[in-house]
């Protein structure tokens, strides 16, 4: 299957501190995805990317579509303790095809 | 509650018995698609169902078998269980442009 690498595998930032994520392919993908997983729970789609360059922005998240179309950036800004989960970037190499995901980025927030 | 249902939430069970996994995908979505999360990995993509149909598979064992019904819930059969197929099973629905809901999963324990 494909590989997705993301970085960093791991963040501790101290509360109020901006955050940023990267996701990479060797291939071209035509959507990408960043999702939020809690312990024990299902991820939930946070923002989805269909153009290489969007910038897409859902309150302090902001995501963009590479121009290369082989990675994606997830940024969030001014951290609270509520984003402390897992982030995983996924990518779609076509329509109706499946995702593939990152590895993750597990986010701790220091109050 | 993200519209696509998976039961059961927890499951449990001993070595080489074989366990139905379920998933009821959100209202007027045709796609299902199922991922296996071990401990401290990613999602590996297992299989993906269209409108009763195989559409594509992934990283599947042998051991495992999929369906997708008229009424378009699916079931993955997990059969011969090893210790190592211990993880959280989620299923995703989707249509287009949308990305993926994921369910809350099942949390599968073999012992």
């Amino acid at each position: 299957g494909q590989q997705l690498n993301q970085s960093p595998q791991s963040m501790f930032i101290q509360e109020g501190e901006d955050v940023s994520m990267n996701c990479t392919s060797s291939s071209i993908f035509n959507t990408w995805l960043w999702y939020k997983q809690d312990p024990g729970e299902g991820p939930v789609l946070l923002i989805a990317l269909y153009k290489a360059g969007e910038l897409t922005s859902n309150g302090r998240l902001t995501a963009q579509f590479g121009i290369t179309r082989k990675d994606s950036f997830l940024n969030i800004s001014a951290s609270i303790p509520s984003d402390v989960g897992i982030y995983f970037c996924a990518g779609q190499l076509g329509t109706g095809n499946q995702f593939y995901f990152g590895t993750g980025t597990s986010l701790t927030v220091i109050p | 509650d993200s519209g696509v249902t998976q039961t059961p939430k927890h499951l449990i069970t001993a070595t080489g018995q074989r366990v139905t996994l379920r998933c009821s995908p959100r209202s007027g979505d045709l796609s299902v698609y199922w991922y296996q999360q071990s401990l401290d990995q990613g999602l590996q993509f297992l299989i993906q169902y269209y409108n009763g149909e195989e559409r594509a598979k992934g990283n599947i064992l042998e051991r495992f078998s999929a369906q997708q019904f008229p009424d378009l819930h699916s079931e993955l059969n997990l059969s011969s269980l090893e210790l190592g197929d211990s993880a959280l099973y989620f299923c995703a629905s989707t249509r287009p442009r949308y990305g993926y809901t994921f369910g809350s999963g099942t949390r599968l324990t073999v012992v």
